[in-house]
């Protein structure tokens, strides 16, 4: 149990294009997902927190107009990162919470993760 | 002073000791605490989740928890080289949705 998924795995694009990575919870639902960020060598970042059916809360620093987070349904999440940048390649990792069901505690289970690549 | 710190390391532990990875928390109404293991180029995995004082074992692992001395600790019996890779720390604060991570010990275990 506690199976979240990312597609796709990897993407290459091109300078000024947009990419969306989506992220599933497979056996549970997720009232609230947490989207991450880590460059190589480097820790975690947390860029921002969805609630299902609300606006995204966005970490400092993060802009919300650059990566648009929706999370329309309790078993799906997207991350769309616009006008996509060189310095926007990075490793970006999804985690789903299962806040009702049996591991009703705040643990958060985490995706594969999308590694993105703008050329 | 950060809200979760852990030793960067590299620790080096020899094939079959134990391995002992320390984070110390700063928020004192901290209530949930968890241990994720990353492996280079993969995604953090959940291996332990404490949330009262004492120990908590489960296979080779050992969670231990001193909510008085904000100090949480994850044991490794056995180690094996399987078990090198970054193990992280994370710590949620009551009525908080997020984790809060420390940076990560990097942990090398020795054939």
């Amino acid at each position: 149990g506690a199976v979240v998924s990312q597609h796709p795995s990897w993407v290459i694009c091109k300078s000024g294009t947009s990419v969306k990575i989506e992220c599933r919870s497979l056996d549970f639902q997720a009232t609230t997902m947490f989207w991450y960020r880590q460059f190589p060598k480097q820790s975690l970042m947390l860029m921002a927190t969805s609630n299902e059916g609300s606006k995204a809360t966005y970490e400092q620093g993060v802009e919300k107009d650059k990566f648009l987070i929706n999370h329309a349904s309790l078993t799906l999440s997207t991350l769309t990162v616009t006008s996509a940048h060189p310095e926007d390649s990075s490793f970006y990792i999804c985690s789903a919470r299962d806040q009702y069901g049996e591991r009703r505690n705040y643990e958060q289970y985490f995706g594969p993760g999308t590694r993105l690549t703008v050329t | 002073q950060k809200e979760v710190e852990q030793n960067s390391g590299p620790l080096s532990v020899p094939e079959g000791a134990i391995a002992s990875l320390n984070c110390t928390y700063s928020d004192r109404v901290s209530q949930s605490f968890f241990w994720y293991r990353q492996y280079s180029g993969k995604s953090p995995e959940l291996i332990m989740s404490i949330y009262s004082n004492g120990d908590k074992e489960d296979g080779r692992f050992t969670a231990q928890l001193n909510k008085a001395s904000q100090y949480v600790s994850l044991l490794i019996r056995d180690s094996q080289p399987s078990d090198s890779a970054t193990y992280l720390c994370a710590v949620n604060r009551r009525g908080a949705q997020k984790l809060v991570f420390g940076q990560g010990t990097r942990l090398t275990i020795n054939p």
